[in-house]
């Protein structure tokens, strides 16, 4: 059984900080795990990807998330917020290479301030 | 990146009917198709996986008369909504893998299905 746990349902970053939105995941087997991003009314993008390579993974629009197997954590993060990084983010977890069933956390709706 | 498309983007029927959406794989071949549902500010939650020229495994909870899974070919799958109400407005999105091993994972744009 795998699952994911998105511990911030909202947060709220003024645009230039920094920004991390956290995600636990709980997986028999060694786990796949993404980070998703979803515009308002829009598909789903992503972000990055960890299997089983680095822990520390760099993805697109300056986002990266390191994964800590003894936290069992895959916290997403960006130096600097931009405005158009506000959108919705999704934690996805895999038990094998991806192409299994993903299982999704419950999201984490991200606001800039301006 | 390979694409899968999504036909139509957005659909309003009327209560009663039913409605087919169409999930394409435009430049590789999509061994398996999944399909999620997506309310309001939720998660994504997977309806069913559907394997090419293979019955659909729905998810528990997932009415398999209700939704019609079709997975002809290796770049065509269809969700048939059949009398659709209006609980099942929704954001439908479906994702094509090209094999289970790898990392192939593309989810098509959705389709917003409002049923009045």
């Amino acid at each position: 059984a795998q699952s994911v746990t998105q511990l911030d349902s909202h947060v709220s970053v003024s645009e230039g900080t920094p920004v991390l939105l956290r995600c636990n995941y709980s997986s028999s087997y060694s786990p796949s795990l993404f980070w998703y991003v979803q515009h308002p009314n829009k598909g789903l993008q992503l972000l990055l990807k960890y299997t089983s390579a680095a822990t520390l993974v760099k993805g697109i629009n300056g986002f990266e998330a390191e994964f800590k197997k003894s936290e069992t954590s895959f916290h997403l993060t960006k130096p600097s917020a931009h405005m158009s990084d506000a959108a919705e983010y999704f934690c996805v977890v895999s038990d094998r290479f991806g192409n299994e069933k993903l299982t999704f956390g419950t999201g984490t709706r991200l606001t800039i301030i301006p | 990146g390979a694409v899968v498309s999504q036909h139509p983007s957005w659909v309003i029927c009327k209560s009663g009917t039913s409605v087919k959406i169409e999930c394409r794989s435009l430049d590789f071949q999509a061994t398996t198709m999944f399909w999620y549902r997506q309310f309001p500010k939720q998660s994504l939650m997977l309806m069913a996986t559907s394997n090419e020229g293979s019955k659909a495994t729905y998810e528990q909870g997932v009415e398999k008369d209700k939704f019609l899974i079709n997975h002809a070919s290796l770049t065509l799958s269809t969700l048939t909504v059949t009398s659709a109400h209006p609980e099942d407005s929704s954001f439908y999105i479906c994702r094509g893998a090209e094999s289970l091993v790898g990392e192939t994972q593309y989810f098509g744009p959705g389709t917003r299905l409002l049923v009045l």
